[in-house]
């Protein structure tokens, strides 16, 4: 089966610590993403990443990394210096990421990863 | 810059009653179109997207939305909701001709069916 898995599932962190969240694709898809999502405010874009060994800053880098050593894996690392980590974090993948590609621009989702912080 | 608006943060409706979920964009530039549904503790999965051609885009599930470009909305509608299409559906916009990365997510609108 083809798909995107996210792991854990749940993950509980204590405050002034560094915690990473996995992400594998085994869809072939050059394009993954990394989402944060919190009540009542839709998905606002983390990360992202077209092609092997290259990433960019979305609207709420600040906190995060990331890296892209892989074409099937693409972790967030969420640091102590993200004030408010407290989530529910979607990684997503498309064929591909390069501009003004039709079709290839669909973005397929991984089932999610719930960050509480204690 | 981009934005997406989508008007109804809740929307009840009792079983086999039609519905529509709102969606308004904010720029007049090409775009491509999605709607995603959520159910919950769970990713997002795709229902239908428009790219071209036909304004009216048929999906998963018996959804279809249509493409109005000069309303710039892309309105979610189902003739008969059932319990089980009780999640989260969001409205997300892509700018072609850009920079990737900026898919634009609306807040989402959750739908309640009740029996």
């Amino acid at each position: 089966d083809g798909g995107i898995t996210q792991s854990p599932k749940y993950l509980f962190r204590k405050e002034g610590q560094n915690v990473t969240l996995s992400c594998e694709q085994n869809l072939n898809h050059d394009a993954m993403y990394w989402y944060r999502q919190d009540p009542g405010q839709g998905l606002r874009l983390i990360y992202y990443s077209q092609i092997v060994n290259d990433f960019q800053k979305g609207d709420i880098a600040e906190g995060y990394s990331v890296s892209r050593e892989k074409k099937e894996s693409f972790p967030l690392t969420v640091t102590s210096a993200q004030k408010n980590p407290t989530a529910f974090y979607l990684c997503a993948s498309s064929i591909d990421g390069l501009a003004g590609v039709r079709d290839t621009d669909t973005q397929y989702f991984g089932p999610g990863t719930r960050l509480t912080v204690l | 810059a981009q934005s997406v608006t989508q008007l109804d943060s809740q929307v009840p409706v009792f079983e086999e009653a039609p519905v529509e979920l709102r969606c308004n964009y904010s720029s007049s530039v090409s775009v491509y179109l999605f709607w995603y549904v959520q159910y919950p503790n769970q990713g997002l999965q795709l229902l239908l997207k428009y790219l071209s051609g036909s304004t009216l885009v048929k999906g998963i599930n018996g959804f279809e939305a249509e493409f109005n470009k000069s309303q710039t909305s892309f309105h979610l509608r189902k003739p008969s909701v059932h319990i089980s299409d009780t999640a989260e559906y969001f409205c997300a916009v892509l700018n072609y001709g850009g920079s990737q990365g900026n898919l634009i997510f609306g807040k989402g609108t959750k739908l309640s069916v009740k029996p």
